[in-house]
């Protein structure tokens, strides 16, 4: 089966630059989405089809995605960016979803 | 502005069959453009996809769960169901409903709306 590996934490001090990397096999060869979950809500869409932004998502929020590892950028991160982030791709091989393990973003 | 809200009893005992509904508002559920998703979340855990429907009827299960999945539509079309059969404590979790759109010209796609979930604890 397909696996995405995510760092279980990150840390990153007020005002850095945040880089949250998702690895998986080939994994540039898909389309990959991250979510940004913060505690007892609903996860939320901040990048999709690899580095495209939903509307209403900051600008600091950026996705990259090649070979085996695609990459979330968060720049100048505040307190509010503290969440748990999901990376997410979708197997055509076998028509299902997966989500990686997740990485608890924290600011210092 | 499209929402969705879970809804569906917080208890089920062992061997039996979590029953879930999710209403959807402000979209057609008829739309090409998306199917209609379950994934859940145990506490402290990741996001698990459970699977989705397509306004055809078609449906995709995750491989792991899809020999007690039935995902489906309601005839009004403006809610989708979960049921998963013979849970255990391992089901026990937070379930979200989400709306997931569509890739032009490929499978799958991306989860654009989340209901605010729903937990679900099994236990006797």
């Amino acid at each position: 089966s397909y696996v995405l590996t995510q760092p279980p934490s990150v840390s990153v001090a007020p005002g850095q630059t945040a880089r949250i990397i998702c690895g998986g096999n080939d994994i540039g060869t898909k389309s990959v989405q991250w979510y940004q979950q913060k505690p007892g809500q609903a996860p939320v869409l901040v990048v999709y089809d690899d580095s495209d932004r939903p509307s209403g998502i900051p600008e600091r929020f950026s996705g990259s995605n090649s070979g085996d590892a695609a990459t979330l950028t968060i720049s100048r991160v505040g307190a509010g960016d503290e969440a748990d982030y999901y990376c997410q791709v979708w197997l055509s091989s076998s028509d299902h979803a997966v989500f990686g393990g997740g990485t608890k973003l924290t600011v210092l | 502005q499209v929402q969705l809200q879970e809804s569906g009893p917080g208890l089920v005992k062992p061997s039996q069959t979590l029953s879930l509904t999710c209403t959807v508002s402000g979209d057609s559920m008829s739309s090409i453009s998306y199917y209609w998703s379950w994934i859940r979340q145990p506490a402290g855990k990741g996001l698990e996809w459970i699977g989705h429907i397509y306004t055809s009827g078609s449906t995709n299960y995750n491989p792991s769960l899809e020999s007690r999945v039935t995902i489906s539509v309601d005839k009004s079309e403006t809610q989708f169901s979960l049921k998963l059969s013979s849970v255990t404590a391992a089901d026990t979790a937070m379930y979200y409903c989400a709306r997931e759109k569509a890739w032009v010209n490929a499978w799958g796609g991306y989860f654009d709306y989340w209901g605010q979930g729903t937990l679900v604890t099994v236990s006797s």
